[in-house]
Parts: C-alpha cells; sequence; structure tokens
C-alpha cells in the first residue's frame, strides 16, 4: 500500500525568506502526487501535481515541486515566502487504476515571521 | 460556478444521535469522494460514489457509517449514533467523470460530538 510522510510537523520561516516543505512517498509504481494548502477552517486548495513528463513542476502562487524518483520524494519549494502563505501543507499520492483515491501525509503547518 | 458545496458547515450532535452530511459536487461532476480529517492528522480516504453507485468505500468504518449518491441531490454522508471519536472536519471533493484526479474540495463539515 502507498504511503506518503511528510517529516516536518511545524516550520517557521521569516517573509521574503526561501521555504522547503519535504515529502516522501512510498509507491512500487510511479506515482501521482500532488501538493494541497489548507488555511484555517477551508478545505483544500490544490497548489500543484505531478502525473508524469518534466519532474519541475510549477503550481500556484509560486511554488513550484520536484520529483525525484531516486530518493522518492516530491519537495515543495518557494523562493520568497509571503505572510500570507501561512497555512498547512500536505503532500498526497495518488495511485494508478480507476479508485483516482489519495492518500495523504500528515501535513506541515507554515508559520511566516515577520 | 458555484464550488463543491457542503452543509452543514458545522455540526454538533450528542452522543447516539445521528447526523447527515451534504455535499452537492460541481456542476457537470459526476464523481464524488468523501474525506475525513481527524484534528492532527492528514485526511483519510472514506468512499468514492458515482451517481447512484458505490465505486470503492474500503476506507469506510464497517458499522454505523454509509454514504450514498442519489441520482437527483447531494450526495449524503451518514454516521448513525455518533461517538465522541466522530469528531472530525468531513470533505467532498468532486471531479468529472474521465478525469481521475480531478478534484475539487468543499470547505467541509466540522462535527462535534458532545
Amino acid at each position: 500500500a502507498q504511503s506518503v510522510t511528510q517529516p516536518d510537523i511545524h516550520i517557521t520561516v521569516s517573509e521574503g525568506a526561501s521555504l522547503e516543505l519535504r515529502c516522501n512517498y512510498s509507491y512500487g509504481a510511479t506515482p501521482y502526487l500532488f501538493w494541497y494548502v489548507q488555511s484555517p477552517g477551508q478545505g483544500l486548495q490544490l497548489l500543484l501535481k505531478y502525473f508524469s513528463g518534466d519532474t519541475l513542476v510549477q503550481g500556484i502562487k509560486g511554488f513550484e515541486a520536484e520529483f525525484k524518483r531516486s530518493q522518492s520524494s516530491f519537495n515543495l519549494r518557494k523562493p520568497s515566502v509571503h505572510w500570507s502563505d501561512a497555512a498547512e501543507y500536505f503532500c498526497a499520492v495518488g495511485t494508478t487504476g480507476t479508485a483516482s483515491k489519495l492518500t495523504f501525509g500528515t501535513g506541515t503547518r507554515l508559520q511566516v515571521t515577520l | 460556478n458555484a464550488g463543491v458545496m457542503q452543509n452543514p458547515r458545522h455540526l454538533v450532535r450528542r452522543r447516539g444521535q445521528e447526523a447527515r452530511l451534504r455535499c452537492s459536487p460541481m456542476k457537470g461532476h459526476s464523481h464524488v469522494y468523501w474525506y475525513r480529517q481527524l484534528p492532527e492528522e492528514g485526511l483519510k480516504f472514506m468512499v468514492y460514489l458515482q451517481k447512484e453507485n458505490i465505486i470503492d468505500e474500503s476506507g469506510m468504518p464497517k458499522e454505523r457509517f454509509s454514504a450514498e449518491f442519489p441520482k437527483e441531490g447531494p450526495s449524503i454522508l451518514r454516521i448513525q449514533q455518533v461517538v465522541r471519536g466522530d469528531s472530525a472536519a468531513y470533505f467532498c471533493a468532486s471531479s468529472p467523470a474521465g478525469q481521475n484526479y480531478g478534484y475539487t474540495f468543499g470547505s467541509g463539515t466540522r462535527l462535534t460530538v458532545v
């Protein structure tokens, strides 16, 4: 069965600093990979996804992620964080097949200091 | 173009009562997914439905939980005889047919069992 690990429960960065959120997955085949963001009391918004092709994926709000098969990783990056980026970030893996169900990591809470 | 609508946003039930959570998918979406988010955890898949069919219910607890997506009307997640451990945020997502992982999430229903 597939699984997702987000090793950092909580990260604090200064506004304007760069950001990298880690995600490692376990899945036997080529996975579908996703990053979602959740603001307090809100639903999830898709930041970006990887299905195939170019391993560097660009998303919304200036985020990008790189799929590294050799490391089973899909880390999320942003070169300059804004205070409005403070939220919870979830990495998820999807399996091939028709079920289209996602397995989520436990999330990383990002705090941005001014 | 309304997104995925979930209601109610907040629901309080006493132990032993029934909880009914509703999800209206985006217009044109015929696939619905339910996920549960326990405090401080990621989302866990519960069930995947198409109109009048349950496709995958591998994440549903064996007892007290049921889901439906009738031909007309919203999808309903029903929890009978709620217990404190059912307190969580329940998210619905919808996608168009033929687009695996073309999810749009709703804002969730936060169930509190007292």
